[in-house]
């Protein structure tokens, strides 16, 4: 069971938006900055989105991040076929002294 | 550029131990604090352990504490986990990582007979 929530699984063809959800406490993404990170079979993930909305250098502006509360989102324009990953949220979490929690990934099938 | 390589993964009988490390490079390692991350076969990331700047503090997850011991040589630039008493269910890959940043290409850790 992970600390934030998003939903298993998200779907969309080729030029949609789709958004992913991720829902977390108090204790982390209500009081701290929310990661985004895509994740290709087989290899290491890799980061979308930082402090909520910012893109590294290199990740096209397709990709958006917003927070709102304890709550946060992930958002993905003009979807194309090699979106299709897992992708997870982050963020730190204040309790116990401080440690990383993630959210269990959604994996995004291109249709 | 900044990289991040683990090493030191493989297969280990229950009740076995691993020493994993993870070299980094490319930024300045004793500023930082790092961090160990897990992910089971088909299943989400899960933190293990971090460990501040100087290696004076650290925590661990409680699935792990008490047999996981994190800790760092800022002078080789080196991370190290530390594993212990393995069970089955800490078959997963193992990365080393910022978080917030950098991530490294993972070690598998299988805990078999």
């Amino acid at each position: 069971q992970s600390v934030l929530t998003q939903p298993p699984s998200a779907s969309g063809t080729p030029g949609q938006r789709v958004t992913i959800s991720c829902s977390g406490s108090s204790s982390n993404i209500g009081s701290n900055y929310v990661y985004w990170y895509q994740q290709l079979p087989g290899t290491a993930p890799k980061l979308l989105i930082y402090r909520n909305n910012q893109r590294p250098s290199g990740v096209p502006d397709r990709f958006s991040g917003s927070r709102s509360g304890t709550s946060a989102s992930l958002a993905i324009s003009g979807l194309r076929s090699e979106d299709e990953a897992d992708y997870y949220c982050a963020a730190w979490d204040d309790s116990l002294s401080g440690h990383w929690v993630f959210g269990g990934g959604t994996k995004l099938t291109v249709l | 550029e900044v990289q991040l390589v683990e090493s030191g993964g493989g297969l280990v009988q229950p009740g076995g131990s691993l020493r994993l490390s993870c070299a980094a490079s490319g930024f300045t390692f004793s500023n930082y604090w790092m961090h160990w991350v897990r992910q089971a076969p088909g299943k989400g990331l899960v933190w293990v352990s971090r460990i501040n700047s100087d290696g004076s503090d650290t925590r661990y997850a409680d699935s792990v504490k008490g047999r996981f011991t994190i800790s760092r040589d800022n002078a080789k630039n080196t991370l190290y986990l530390q594993m212990n008493s393995l069970r089955v269910e800490d078959t997963a890959v193992y990365y080393c990582a910022r978080v917030e940043d950098y991530w490294g290409q993972g070690t598998l850790v299988t805990v078999s007979s």
